[in-house]
């Protein structure tokens, strides 16, 4: 049964604090997404990969967000230093994308719940 | 760029009744459009998706959705509600890009139902 797997599940930390949320996307999926629910937004897209290389991150705070794969086993969405206003769940999603075919099906991970005090 | 409205935040609706949740979008181009699920303390899961083809298109659990370009609209519908059928409802659309595109997502839409 191939799942999107996410770790930690929760996590609750201080102000300042660097949080590294780690997201396992179904393997052979080549598109990787990040996305943050709150109940003030909703669901927003920070950022997602395509074979590894990131295609849009116009949804990330610069200043404090970074996203990277460093393989095609692991994404990585870190904050440094974490606010409380980043208090969420970031959910990560994976597809397969096709040379020619347009949008796919996003299989979402369970979520990391983010609580910044 | 495209949008996604919801705008019922909450539909209460007894069991075994008929349902509709009430999805419009705006884009300039072709669109994919999408109906995810969630339930308490999980991730999303697909309902249905229109690509192409037949407008009415059918999903798990017994839901549908008919897509209605000239009124912009992707209405989900069951025609009978189970209690297991409460959960958070998020309509989402993509414009037809070569190589895939992102997820524009609504509000979504609570669907309480009572017994």
């Amino acid at each position: 049964d191939a799942r999107v797997t996410q770790t930690p599940r929760h996590k609750v930390t201080e102000m300042g604090q660097e949080v590294t949320m780690r997201c396992q996307p179904i393997l052979g999926h080549n598109t990787v997404f990040w996305y943050r629910q709150t109940m003030m937004q909703g669901l927003e897209l920070l950022a997602y990969f395509r074979n590894r290389a990131p295609l849009d991150d116009s949804g990330m705070p610069k200043d404090r967000f970074s996203a990277e794969m460093p393989d095609a086993t692991l994404a990585t969405l870190k904050i440094q230093p974490s606010e409380p206003r980043d208090s969420a769940v970031y959910f990560c999603a994976s597809g397969l994308v096709g040379r020619t075919s347009g949008s796919i099906e996003q299989f979402f991970g369970p979520g990391t719940r983010l609580t910044v005090l | 760029a495209q949008s996604v409205t919801q705008l019922d935040s909450q539909v209460p609706v007894f069991e075994e009744a008929p349902v509709e949740l009430r999805c419009n979008y705006s884009s300039s181009v072709s669109v994919y459009l999408f109906w995810y699920v969630q339930y308490p303390n999980q991730g999303l899961q697909l309902l249905l998706k229109y690509l192409s083809g037949s407008t009415l298109v059918k999903g798990i659990n017994g839901f549908e959705a008919e897509f209605n370009k000239s009124q912009t609209s992707f209405h989900l519908r069951k025609p009978s509600v189970h209690i297991s059928d409460t959960a958070e409802y998020f309509c989402a659309v993509s414009g037809v890009t070569g190589g895939g595109n992102k997820l524009t997502f609504g509000t979504g839409t609570q669907l309480k139902v009572e017994l």
